[in-house]
């Protein structure tokens, strides 16, 4: 079964910093690009970052540039986000997230999500 | 990059068809047949139904359509059954490489 899992969902305080990881299974990693998704409570989804599958091409949001850091453990079948400098604005579910086949970003297989929560 | 454009609320009765709008700009729907639908129910994560404008993943069912014209994408679902009340977002790749959602639309089932 095509699966992934997320962890690594926390409180954290403005100015923190919290790593998500997302394990893999079911089918083959290195063949993929990843994504991590997230959805801010009430509100839509929104792209946060992408990785090509031999992790040398990566993608951030504006709204991340800078804060955030995607990468991939092909060995492992693992991929992570390193979040910097957190916001009130970061908090939402992230979801990881496998891309299609397809040249377009479609996505075909989603994690169940992860919550991170910034607040004092 | 801003949001494609959604209605916020469509609504229909059981057996009817409803039609969600996607509205972006040549850069992005109208520039590329890379447009994809995900529903999402309460609590749950997105689900894929429609990808590369037109087609469908294994397992959905053929009453979800998707069409394009011009910078508009649509998603039809024909057949409404209570089961299909939920969110919808629909997704384009862009002419900057990256891919940009839209706002989502409420499905309320009457």
């Amino acid at each position: 079964e095509v699966q992934l899992v997320e962890s690594g969902g926390d409180l954290v305080q403005p100015g923190g910093s919290l790593r998500l990881s997302c394990a893999a299974s079911g089918f083959t990693f290195s063949s993929y690009s990843m994504h991590w998704v997230r959805q801010a409570p009430g509100k839509g989804l929104e792209y946060v970052s992408a990785i090509n599958p031999n992790g040398d091409i990566t993608y951030y949001a504006n709204s991340v540039k800078g804060r955030f850091t995607i990468s991939r453990d092909n060995s492992k079948n693992t991929l992570s986000l390193q979040m910097g400098s957190l916001r009130p604005e970061d908090m939402a579910v992230y979801y990881c997230a496998r891309d299609t086949a397809s040249p377009g970003w479609d996505i075909d297989v989603w994690g169940k999500g992860t919550t991170v929560t910034v607040s004092s | 990059q801003s949001a494609l454009t959604q209605p916020a609320s469509v609504s229909g009765s059981p057996g009817q068809s409803i039609t969600i709008s996607c509205t972006g700009t040549s850069s992005d729907v109208g520039g590329y047949n890379y447009v994809s639908w995900y529903q999402q129910h309460p609590g749950k994560a997105p689900k894929l139904m429609i990808y590369d404008v037109t087609n469908r993943p294994s397992g959905v069912s053929d009453r979800f359509s998707g069409s394009k014209s011009g910078n508009t994408a649509s998603l039809t679902i024909s057949g409404l059954q209570a089961e299909d009340e939920a969110d919808y977002y629909c997704s384009s790749y862009t002419s900057r490489s990256i891919g940009v959602f839209g706002g989502g639309t409420k499905l309320t089932v009457l």
